[in-house]
């Protein structure tokens, strides 16, 4: 148990189809991150919140759109998305984005656009 | 931006055996993460180690800052320590993560 829960742990879609991605967290942290993951790369960072504030946006196509209505909850909404956006996408979260914090991470969630 | 290099990419070891990973970064950094992902994805942390040695069971690290390099130690290995294991630094509040090691332990 990290304190990051992610839901919903897979997920199907069509190129036309509209999903969300939840990421919630239990720590009290005030930054949170969404990562991606394709198969046999790095992880990538997409996008950064502090105290509820996009701070980092990493050149991600527009059809991902994070939402953070409180500093608990982060969302990435997903429309018209491609076969190559297939990948595991990892929220986490550290206390601060300042120096020295660690993130911890959620158990992912694997998508797969046919 | 900063560059991650982690070796070997690929180890394969006896269960039981010992090994050493390491991870080479290019530029100073405010702290380091070593994490293990396991077959199913899940990455877990492991260590938070800006310098000096830090030890978790029959896994330890060592991270010497002003070379540069972090080093992941894993004693006595058993099949439970198979999957990825990924070095990140931390750096203006941002983690960079190198390419990974997978690790295949077989009984």
């Amino acid at each position: 148990e990290t304190g990051v829960t992610q839901t919903p742990r897979h997920l199907v879609m069509g190129m036309t189809n509209k999903k969300s991605l939840k990421c919630e967290q239990h720590l009290g942290h005030n930054a949170m991150y969404w990562y991606k993951q394709s198969a046999k790369k790095p992880l990538e960072l997409m996008f950064v919140y502090s105290l509820e504030e996009r701070v980092e946006n990493n050149s991600v196509p527009s059809r991902f759109s994070p939402e953070c209505p409180n500093s608990s909850h982060l969302f990435l909404h997903l429309h018209t998305l491609q076969p190559e956006d297939s990948a595991l996408y990892l929220c986490a979260s550290s206390q601060d984005m300042g120096a020295g914090q660690p993130q911890h991470f959620g158990d992912g969630t694997r998508l797969s656009i046919l | 931006g900063i560059q991650v290099e982690q070796s070997p990419p690929d180890l394969i070891l006896q269960e039981g055996a010992n090994s050493t990973l390491r991870c080479n970064f290019s530029d100073s950094v405010n702290n380091l993460q070593w994490f293990h992902q396991n077959p199913w994805g899940q990455l877990i942390n492991l260590f938070y180690i800006p310098s000096g040695t830090k030890q978790n069971g029959r896994l330890s690290a060592t991270t010497v800052a002003t070379e540069r390099y972090s080093l992941l130690y894993i004693s006595s290995s058993q099949t439970t320590d198979s999957g990825v294991y990924f070095c990140a630094v931390l750096s203006w509040g941002k983690l960079q993560f190198g390419a990974g090691t997978q690790v295949v332990v077989t009984p």
